[in-house]
């Protein structure tokens, strides 16, 4: 299994441009999460989706768009990238919305926006 | 979800135990106590969560008090993998689907 995987790894926009942030899970997990981490900072909660077909706003959600293709994939998009979002995103899944208590966390896309 | 407050850096010999505190003060009653630790530059790794029972699993030990308004994760045997920021989360089992991570206590352990 490989877990939880992100693309890219790294990645560097100019402000005002887009780009989609891909997330998957192979342990067919319900529930998937979008966080960001700012330097020194713990992470924050962008958007998540309890099941297939629902998602829903956490505490940062200005910015940025969700798409739940499927059970396994969960993408994240930047519609006008601005030097505000430049951070670290991590995506997770857990295996229900209500019940969860252990988030698989993949290993991070690392975004400058300049 | 209630708050917690940790120190934000603690230092470990190798070998040693690690014990990291977490105050939870205004906990409620269903409430969790969930330890996650991150490694530099990764995501971060689900480690132990208990209710009032003292817990133990092959990475850590979780002892919460009796009154449950503190918790502290023990790591037996210290070794330089083990350095890490570790959170402390504190939230009930049921709800939001979000983790309040703060800024959790940077472990150095020290050869």
């Amino acid at each position: 299994n490989a877990g939880v995987t992100q693309t890219p790894k790294f990645q560097v926009l100019k402000t005002g441009q887009s780009m989609t942030l891909q997330c998957a899970q192979d342990m067919n997990h319900n529930s998937m999460y979008w966080y960001r981490q700012d330097p020194g900072m713990g992470l924050r909660l962008i958007y998540y989706s309890a099941s297939e077909g629902t998602t829903d706003k956490g505490e940062v959600p200005n910015g940025y768009n969700v798409s739940r293709l499927n059970k396994r994939e969960f993408s994240l998009r930047l519609e006008s990238a601005a030097p505000s979002q430049t951070s670290v995103y991590f995506c997770a899944s857990s295996e229900a919305g209500t019940s969860a208590y252990e988030q698989y966390f993949g290993p991070g896309t690392r975004l400058t926006v300049t | 979800d209630a708050k917690t407050t940790q120190p934000p850096s603690m230092d470990c010999a190798e070998g040693r135990a690690a014990n990291l505190p977490c105050n939870h003060s205004t906990i409620s009653g269903n409430e969790y106590v969930y330890w996650y630790r991150q490694i530099h530059s990764q995501g971060p790794q689900y480690i132990i969560h208990g209710l009032k029972n003292n817990e133990t699993n092959e990475m850590a030990s979780l002892i919460i008090t009796e009154d449950r308004k503190s918790s502290t994760l023990i790591l037996p045997h210290a070794t330089l993998r083990d350095t890490a920021v570790y959170y402390c989360i504190v939230r009930a089992k049921t709800g939001a689907n979000n983790l309040f991570f703060g800024t959790g206590t940077r472990l150095t352990v020290i050869p």
